[in-house]
């Protein structure tokens, strides 16, 4: 069983500019989750999808923005970007609408915004 | 404010030694804890806790929860050079959906 797949796994941006990253969840997973993780702040929760809807979002600028597709394969996109959004970006899914347990990570999508 | 702590922030042991991390959190409508682990990118699951005092155990790896103290143990016996990596607390938040994870304990074993 594939796992969760992210692209791209590193990128390179400069201020100003907007990213998309891509999460495929693993097959049958309806539930996707992302994450910011740096090393100031630590793993934070952005917002979570769940057939194609968003459920739930973290406390960060409207900068930051997702979608769901049919299939579940999840983008999550990040205008203006600031020196500040450099960070490790971690898609999880999860095979329920309610995650109570376990959580299936990526290995993320490396931003460097400069 | 929901958080979660994690103690200590690193951890520097030899191979063979036994180490325990530590967890406490203060999260409303409480449901779970979770502990993962962080070797390279991925976090990995490790148990999910849900009721006081009953241990969980994956081979050398054990943990226990306190939902009266508000805090989690994982224990880590007879280390060796492949339990190197950051070791993350969480707890679903708000919602079950919403998970706040602590900032993790960075364990290094030398051989």
């Amino acid at each position: 069983k594939a796992g969760v797949t992210q692209t791209p796994r590193y990128l390179i941006k400069t201020r100003g500019q907007q990213v998309t990253l891509s999460c495929s969840p693993i097959s049958g997973h309806r539930s996707v989750s992302w994450y910011q993780q740096t090393p100031g702040q630590g793993l934070q929760f952005l917002f979570e999808y769940f057939s194609e809807t968003q459920r739930n979002k973290g406390n960060f600028p409207g900068r930051f923005s997702g979608r769901q597709f049919s299939n579940s394969r999840s983008e999550m996109n990040v205008s203006t970007l600031e020196l500040g959004d450099s960070a490790l970006y971690l898609c999880a899914s999860h095979p329920r609408g309610e995650s109570t347990g376990e959580l299936f990570f990526g290995e993320g999508s490396r931003l460097t915004v400069l | 404010e929901d958080k979660v702590v994690q103690s200590p922030l690193s951890l520097v042991v030899h191979e063979g030694d036994t180490v325990t991390l530590n967890c406490s959190y203060e999260v409303t409508n409480f449901r779970s804890l979770l502990w993962y682990k962080q070797e390279k990118k991925a976090p990995t699951f490790l148990f999910m806790l849900t009721s006081s005092g009953i241990e969980k155990k994956s081979g050398r790896l054990s943990s226990i929860l306190d939902k009266k103290e508000l805090f989690s143990i994982l224990n880590i016996t007879a280390t060796q050079t492949g339990d190197s990596a950051v070791y993350l607390c969480a707890v679903p938040y708000s919602s079950a959906s919403k998970i706040i994870f602590g900032s993790g304990t960075r364990l290094s074993i030398r051989p």
